[in-house]
């Protein structure tokens, strides 16, 4: 079967500049989560999406981030303007829905985009 | 929120036991989740406790312990293969808070 699908796997822009980063998830998956991982901050929760609704974006740095996911089966992550702080890799994740009584199913993450801003 | 404790890093040598903790402080806590990350590569789910006591998957074991907000995970018969950094992370509805991992260096 295969995985969490992400694109491109690498990705170096110059300041500035718009940068768009996608997500397939697993199918049959209804949820849907972006991480960021650096050395300086670890790996962080940036929007989480349930049945394609977002859920949670308070992990969203600021404005210049956005996301989407218009259908099951696709997911953006866009940063525009892009800064070189911006620079890190972005990992896409998807899991079933929360457990009955609460808690999640194990996560699945993609290969994830290693983001340099020039 | 949440916010996870983990060492940051433990060397040991093949065939020997390690053993991981994480202590959290969190609202809304469901259960305690470890993911494994090698270098360069994705996080991938080893385990998940949302009751206290120990769960065994073959050479790893996870514990969780709520009235202490403690849990650890346990890798026996170390092999090369398991140096990698590891995660615990707190569950709230649906969402993971990641601990700032350990790494775990094996020698031979």
């Amino acid at each position: 079967d295969a995985g969490v699908i992400q694109s491109p796997r690498h990705e170096v822009t110059e300041m500035g500049q718009e940068v768009t980063l996608r997500c397939k998830p697993i199918s049959g998956h209804n949820s849907l989560f972006w991480y960021r991982q650096t050395m300086m901050r670890g790996l962080e929760l940036l929007i989480y999406f349930n049945n394609n609704v977002p859920i949670d974006d308070s992990g969203m740095p600021e404005d210049r981030f956005s996301a989407k996911m218009p259908n099951a089966s696709f997911s953006t992550l866009k940063i525009q303007p892009s800064e070189p702080r911006d620079s890190a890799v972005y990992f896409c994740a998807s899991s079933l829905g929360p457990r009955q009584g609460g808690g999640n199913q194990p996560q699945h993450f993609g290969d994830g985009t290693r983001l340099s801003i020039l | 929120g949440q916010s996870l404790e983990q060492p940051s890093e433990v060397t040991a040598v093949e065939g020997a036991i390690v053993q991981i903790n994480c202590t959290y402080q969190t609202s809304g806590f469901y259960g305690l989740s470890w993911y494994q990350q090698h270098d360069g590569g994705a996080p991938t789910f080893l385990s998940y406790n949302a009751l206290d006591g120990l769960e065994e998957t073959g050479r790893f074991s996870s514990f969780l312990s709520r009235s202490d907000s403690y849990g650890y995970l346990l890798l026996q018969e170390l092999q090369m293969k398991d140096s990698a950094s590891y995660f615990c992370a707190g569950t709230a509805g649906n969402k993971l808070t990641f601990g700032g991992g350990t790494r775990v260096l094996v020698k031979p």
